[in-house]
């Protein structure tokens, strides 16, 4: 059965610095998603994009935020300065005939 | 705006134990309601949903129904097996392709 799939399983960074968050979407899905869980809290959305362009974004994704499909497989997440408060498990999802399917996701940990 | 509320948790069971986990939803109008779970080490995958009021979704003994009056979705099983210990997440969406927001999630440990 198809899975999406993420790059890196875990990753530890320091204040200041960029991250990005790979997925590699199951082909001929459509519709992009990524989501993020702070320990202990909510899965939040953050962001959706279709045809190459963000449809909707949550208040969480600021100019700190950016997603890109840059080869027509992966789909990116990119966090240009992070910040303490950035650590959680990043989750990527796409849209299927009956439902969105995750990936194991990334925890990220900020220094 | 939408949120979903579960029980707290982690919830621990004997095998063979009947479960339920509550969630309660707020949303206007009518939304799809689903229950994702997550086996360790996996990501999130779709357990069952419901689409419209009083809908009943079901997979692998699971049951969930739409409750509209009491805008409830809570997660049922008769007989719970070890290999149902995992984290559990009720969720709603507005649409097809929407966003979905989640609870918290609950974390459920089947004992022997």
């Amino acid at each position: 059965e198809p899975e999406v799939t993420q790059t890196p399983s875990h990753q530890v960074t320091q204040m200041g610095q960029e991250v990005i968050l790979r997925c590699v979407p199951i082909s001929n899905h459509l519709y992009f998603y990524w989501y993020r869980q702070i320990l202990g809290q909510k899965v939040e959305f953050l962001v959706s994009f279709y045809n190459n362009e963000i449809s909707e974004k949550s208040e969480i994704f600021d100019d700190q935020f950016s997603v890109e499909r840059p080869d027509g497989s992966n789909f990116t997440l990119k966090i240009r300065s992070t910040k303490l408060e950035d650590s959680a498990m990043y989750f990527c999802a796409t849209l299927g005939p009956e439902t969105q399917y995750f990936g194991p996701g990334t925890r990220l940990l900020v220094l | 705006g939408d949120s979903v509320t579960q029980m707290e948790g982690p919830v621990t069971l004997s095998e063979e134990a009947f479960l339920t986990i509550n969630c309660t939803y707020t949303a206007t109008g009518y939304p799809s309601l689903f229950w994702y779970v997550q086996y360790p080490g996996e990501g999130l995958q779709l357990l069952l949903k419901a689409t419209k009021a009083d809908d009943k979704g079901s997979n692998k003994g699971f049951e969930a129904t739409y409750r509209k009056e009491t805008t409830s979705f809570h997660l049922e099983k008769g007989s719970v097996q070890v290999s149902d210990s995992a984290v559990y997440f009720c969720a709603l969406s507005r649409g097809a392709n929407s966003k979905l927001t989640f609870g918290k999630g609950i974390t459920l440990s089947v004992r022997p």
